[in-house]
């Protein structure tokens, strides 16, 4: 069954510090997975993909099929960051569609 | 550009009451979801279209959730009659195919 698991629901650091939002997943087939975040009063909107394997806002994400794990990373948090971010896998893709799979969010506090 | 935009941002209804929430894609995607975060749970796929056409409703609840697309362009999710389990709130994403998805603002639904 495919499923997504982010283990912390509330994650709080202070300004410069390193963060770390985890999230774990299952999936028999070649997994792609995202980081979607959600700023307060915003929509929710894509952060990062891991085919791309690029770095936004200073987070990165590595996909670590051993592991199945995609945490997502920044070495020093900044304010602006406080959001809800979550951490998803597409499934079935039937046309090119992307189906998601979310885990629960992980809400981040950055303090001052 | 316009985003995905969705109407009504609240909702608040009785027990036993139909909603009708509406979803207008960005222009040209052909792919339109739906999805629903219930209180405290993760943000779950409902169905999606290629056009007008469901591809995947797997999603679905049970069979007071009927949704629509006709002419390809704006969907409708109706619930009747809604009870209390439905409040949540309700996404709609759009995409082109094999492209990015873009999500809406979402429908709070409050049923009392």
């Amino acid at each position: 069954a495919q499923r997504v698991t982010q283990p912390e629901k509330l994650l709080s650091v202070f300004k410069g510090a390193p963060v770390e939002l985890k999230c774990n997943y299952s999936y028999s087939g070649s997994p792609e997975l995202f980081w979607y975040v959600q700023y307060s009063r915003q929509r929710l909107q894509l952060l990062l993909r891991h085919i791309s394997r690029e770095s936004i806002k200073g987070f990165t994400a590595d996909l670590n099929k051993g592991e199945t794990s995609f945490h997502l990373k920044k070495p020093f948090a900044q304010e602006e960051d406080s959001a809800m971010y979550y951490c998803a896998l597409e499934v079935g893709g039937i046309q090119g569609a992307q189906k998601l799979v979310f885990g629960q969010g992980t809400r981040l506090t950055i303090n001052p | 550009e316009a985003g995905v935009t969705q109407f009504p941002s609240h909702s608040v209804i009785e027990k036993g009451q139909t909603v009708t929430l509406r979803c207008d894609p960005i222009s040209g995607h052909d792919n339109l979801y739906w999805y629903r975060r219930v209180m405290g749970k993760e943000i779950k796929f409902l169905l999606h279209f290629v056009k007008e056409s469901k591809q995947d409703e797997s999603g679905m609840p049970n069979n007071r959730f009927l949704a629509e697309r006709t002419g390809g362009t704006y969907s409708t999710l109706k619930v009747q009659p809604a009870e209390l389990e439905d409040s949540g709130v309700y996404f709609c994403a759009s995409s082109q195919v094999g492209l990015r998805t873009f999500f809406g603002q979402g429908t709070r639904l409050t049923v009392v």
